[in-house]
This record gives structure tokens, C-alpha cells and sequence, in this order.
């Protein structure tokens, strides 16, 4: 069966100081991890996306997420925070049926 | 390419009344999404389909939900009767081939009085 945990309901952080947003799996299969965003009432958008290539995934506005198949971890991270950051985050495993399973989500507020 | 269309992006209706939900996929995608988003119960599955016909209808609430594909492009989601407890956004999202990302349209507001 397929799960997501994101480990942090909430995360604030100052402009300009890193950003850390959690996320543990669960996968009968090889999994595919995504991280998505939803600015407030608007729809969800890729942020990037792990298909067994590179452990280090890189995606858009600076954000990167590392698969470690050892911790069963898939933890999204940016060096500096910037005021349009403040969004809900999700991370996503996906089945080889392409169902997607969802994080409860992260909500990210940037303080200035 | 314009993405995922969905229609309307605003809807209040009564309580009892016949809502349907429009979603035009991308083209070329073969898979077809609809969720449920509300702030108790966060992003749900309610049903979904490959190569137009459905696979997993799980989620759907209760009878009062239906989905259909009529075309490979094209899937509505009608609730009938409507009730409040219907209020939420409903998003639905295409897919292309397995392990691909889900694309999602900008999602229905529904407003059940």
C-alpha cells in the first residue's frame, strides 16, 4: 500500500532563511515521489517530481527534494525563503496505476 | 496547450438542486482525475479513469455522485440532489502514462446553500 506522511502540519520561516518541509513514504512498489504547491484558492502545481533517475531532484523557484530510499524520506528544501513561498505543500506517491496518494499537507507562511 | 479546463470556476446553488461539474483533459492524456478538496478533509480521490472508462469510483460519497467520460476528452461530475455538506472545490487532473505527474485544472468552487 501506498502512503504519505508530511510531518509537519505548519512551518514558518524568516524571508531569506532556509526552508525544510517533511515527508516520509510508504510504497509497495519503487516509488514515485512528487511535491506539489496551492497558492491560496488556486489549483496544484508540479513542483518536481522523482521517477528512480537522480536521488537529488531539482525543481522549480529553487526548490530540490532528496530521495533516501534508507529513511523512506522525501524531504522538500529551498536555501532561502521568499515572501512567495507562503503556499500549502503536498507531497504525493504515486502508484504504477498512476492513483495518486496525498499528504495532509504543509502550510509554509514566510515572516518578513 | 491551454492545460486543464474546468467550468465553472464559481457555482452556488440550493440545496436539492442538480449541479454538474465540467473538466476538458489535455490532450493526449489517457487518465482522468476528480478530487474533492475541503478544509476538514483535505485533497480526496472520488473517482477516476483510464482510457475513459473507470477504474476506481471508491471515493465517490454516496449515489448522489456520478462521473462519466463520454469522449477521451472530455468528463463531468454531476451531483444530484445537491446538499451542503457538497461545499467544496472539486479539482479534477489528467495524466498521461504511468509514473507521469498529475496535471490540475484551477478546480470548481461549489457553494451549496
Amino acid at each position: 500500500a501506498q502512503s504519505v506522511t508530511q510531518l509537519d502540519s505548519h512551518v514558518s520561516v524568516s524571508e531569506g532563511t532556509p526552508v525544510l518541509l517533511r515527508c516520509n513514504y510508504s510504497s509497495s512498489y519503487s516509488p514515485s515521489l512528487f511535491w506539489y504547491v496551492q497558492h491560496p484558492n488556486k489549483g496544484l502545481q508540479l513542483l518536481l517530481k522523482y521517477t528512480s533517475a537522480a536521488t537529488l531532484v531539482k525543481g522549480i523557484n529553487g526548490f530540490e527534494a532528496e530521495f533516501k530510499k534508507s529513511e523512506t524520506s522525501f524531504h522538500l528544501t529551498k536555501p532561502s525563503a521568499h515572501m512567495s513561498d507562503a503556499a500549502e505543500y503536498f507531497c504525493v506517491v504515486s502508484d504504477p496505476g498512476n492513483q495518486f496518494y496525498f499528504g495532509t499537507g504543509t502550510s509554509l507562511t514566510v515572516i518578513p | 496547450d491551454a492545460g486543464v479546463i474546468q467550468s465553472p470556476r464559481h457555482e452556488v446553488t440550493e440545496m436539492g438542486q442538480e449541479v454538474t461539474l465540467r473538466c476538458k483533459l489535455i490532450s493526449g492524456h489517457n487518465s482522468l482525475f476528480w478530487y474533492r478538496q475541503t478544509m476538514m478533509r483535505g485533497l480526496e480521490l472520488l473517482i477516476y479513469f483510464n482510457n475513459n472508462v473507470p477504474i476506481d469510483d471508491s471515493g465517490m460519497p454516496e449515489d448522489r455522485f456520478s462521473a462519466k467520460m463520454p469522449n477521451a476528452s472530455f468528463s463531468t461530475l454531476k451531483i444530484q440532489p445537491s446538499e451542503p455538506r457538497d461545499s467544496a472545490v472539486y479539482f479534477c487532473a489528467s495524466g498521461g502514462s504511468s509514473y507521469n505527474e498529475q496535471f490540475f485544472g484551477p478546480g470548481t468552487r461549489l457553494t451549496v446553500l
